[in-house]
């Protein structure tokens, strides 16, 4: 099993429509959970972050982290052209002792039509 | 809040040449991250510095790469001899704690091109 995998993409939504992006992740120990968005050509941007169960809310987006299933989700309501991006999964994941090493899923394109 | 400081930020090599990156972090961050971003893939940790000592350097191919943090500030990675699989857009992070747990910044990146 890859250690953080996201729904293949590429997703396509119409705008003002929700936007539903998928990760699971192999490491039950792993405490930390962020999504970040990355514009074509442009370096990662933290939008959200998460590190307990339930759902976390911000502006339009929320975060979702259901530990037991391994498994955390970004919802992006009222989806904008201007949402239109790759969005990385990336866990801290035990690295030995107690360090941790985040890790990055490949990524899901999202287009929101205008 | 200055942010993340990288240089250059495009370089273009031949393959066997040797190069050089620059890495700045946010002031007072004490955590240091160099990753290679593969066209298509995440973001993949090459090394972490936790000040100026090595917390993590499993994925860097220490044949040819090697990474120094001076004065647990500035950093820099170094590639010699380049090959051609080494094209990639290379990112240094900071974080403010140690042990990696929290939200690490990124800087704009530097596009390496290995012909």
């Amino acid at each position: 099993q890859k250690e953080v995998e996201q729904n293949s993409g590429p997703l396509s939504v119409p705008e003002g429509a929700i936007a539903s992006l998928n990760c699971t992740y192999s490491d039950r120990g792993s405490q930390s959970f962020f999504w970040y968005r990355q514009y074509s050509g442009k370096s990662p941007e933290l939008i959200m972050s998460i590190y307990s169960n339930g759902d976390k809310e911000d502006g339009r987006f929320t975060a979702q982290l259901n530990k037991a299933s391994q498994y955390v989700s970004l919802l992006i309501r009222d989806s904008q052209p201007s949402d239109s991006a790759t969005y990385l999964c990336a866990v801290n994941l035990r690295s030995g002792g107690s360090n941790y090493k985040l890790t990055f899923g490949k990524g899901t394109l999202l287009t929101v039509n205008p | 809040e200055a942010g993340v400081a990288q240089s250059p930020r495009y370089k273009i090599i031949e393959k066997r040449q040797s190069v050089a990156f620059w890495c700045n972090p946010i002031s007072g961050h004490a955590t240091l991250y160099w990753y290679q971003q593969i066209l298509g893939q995440g973001p993949k940790l090459l090394i972490q510095f936790q000040n100026n000592g090595v917390v993590d350097d499993s994925q860097l191919p220490k044949d040819r790469f090697s990474a120094e943090r001076l004065k647990g500030v500035d950093s820099t990675l170094k590639i010699q001899p380049a090959k051609l699989e080494d094209s990639a857009v290379y990112l240094c992070a900071s974080s403010l704690l140690l042990a990696g747990l929290d939200t690490q910044y990124f800087g704009p990146g530097t596009r390496l091109t290995v012909l």
